[in-house]
């Protein structure tokens, strides 16, 4: 059974870069047709999509999010990664990982979500 | 504003069917057979129940079905029961340049 655990620091000072790490187990993240995405929920809010990668590196961001992410993958570590600069309270949100399947919006596994809280 | 319009809450009593819509353009719903729905209980990560419009994931309950027409995605949910109270998101590939959109949720409340 495939797994995704999110980790990284849960507070983030204004301003600063936003880091989380994804580590999938019970399976291969170097794997065709999918990709491994982020999605974060503010509180009390609604779903967006960030940004997926495949395992040969392609990735896609939300142009809304475009100019401040980057997300990378780790094919040794089985691990995907997720960088958001210039963060603000707005950015505060819980943070999911979770497989997509060929960019076509379905997210099949997901990691429990992380709550990132950006604040001085 | 999300991409994806859905009913802000729907509800229904015990064994009664609810259908929730998810209208988008022909950019996104119209234009592919790629919208999935996911339920999330509260503090939970999403769980996806129907992907390419009408499909089930192995496990999920057959009471969950998907359809499409036009711009407009819905969900039934039939023999409403107490444990379906949950938030539901609709999800589509888009050819705007954001590719993957989601509505912004259905509250359902089971009487």
């Amino acid at each position: 059974q495939l797994q995704l655990q999110e980790s990284g620091p849960g507070l983030v000072k204004p301003s600063e870069t936003l880091s989380l790490t994804c580590t999938v187990s019970g399976g291969s993240i170097y794997r065709s047709p999918y990709y491994w995405g982020w999605i974060r929920q503010p509180p009390g809010k609604g779903l967006e999509w960030i940004g997926s990668i495949s395992y040969s590196r392609s990735t896609y961001y939300n142009p809304s999010l475009k100019s401040r992410v980057t997300i990378s993958v780790d094919t040794s570590k089985n691990q995907f990664s997720l960088k958001l600069s210039s963060v603000t309270a707005a950015d505060t949100a819980v943070y999911y990982c979770a497989r997509d399947t060929d960019l076509e919006a379905t997210f099949d596994y997901w990691g429990q979500g992380t709550l990132v809280t950006v604040s001085s | 504003q999300s991409a994806l319009t859905q009913p802000a809450s729907v509800s229904g009593s015990p064994g009664q069917s609810i259908t929730i819509s998810c209208t988008g353009t022909s950019s996104d719903v119209g234009g592919y057979d790629y919208v999935s729905w996911y339920q999330q209980h509260p503090g939970k990560a999403p769980k996806l129940i129907i992907f390419d419009v009408s499909n089930r994931p192995s496990g999920v309950s057959n009471r969950f079905s998907g359809s499409k027409s036009g711009n407009t995605a819905s969900l039934t949910i039939s023999g409403l029961q107490a444990e379906d109270e949950s938030d539901y998101y609709c999800s589509s590939y888009t050819t705007s340049s954001t590719l993957e959109v989601f509505g912004g949720g259905t509250k359902l409340t089971v009487l």
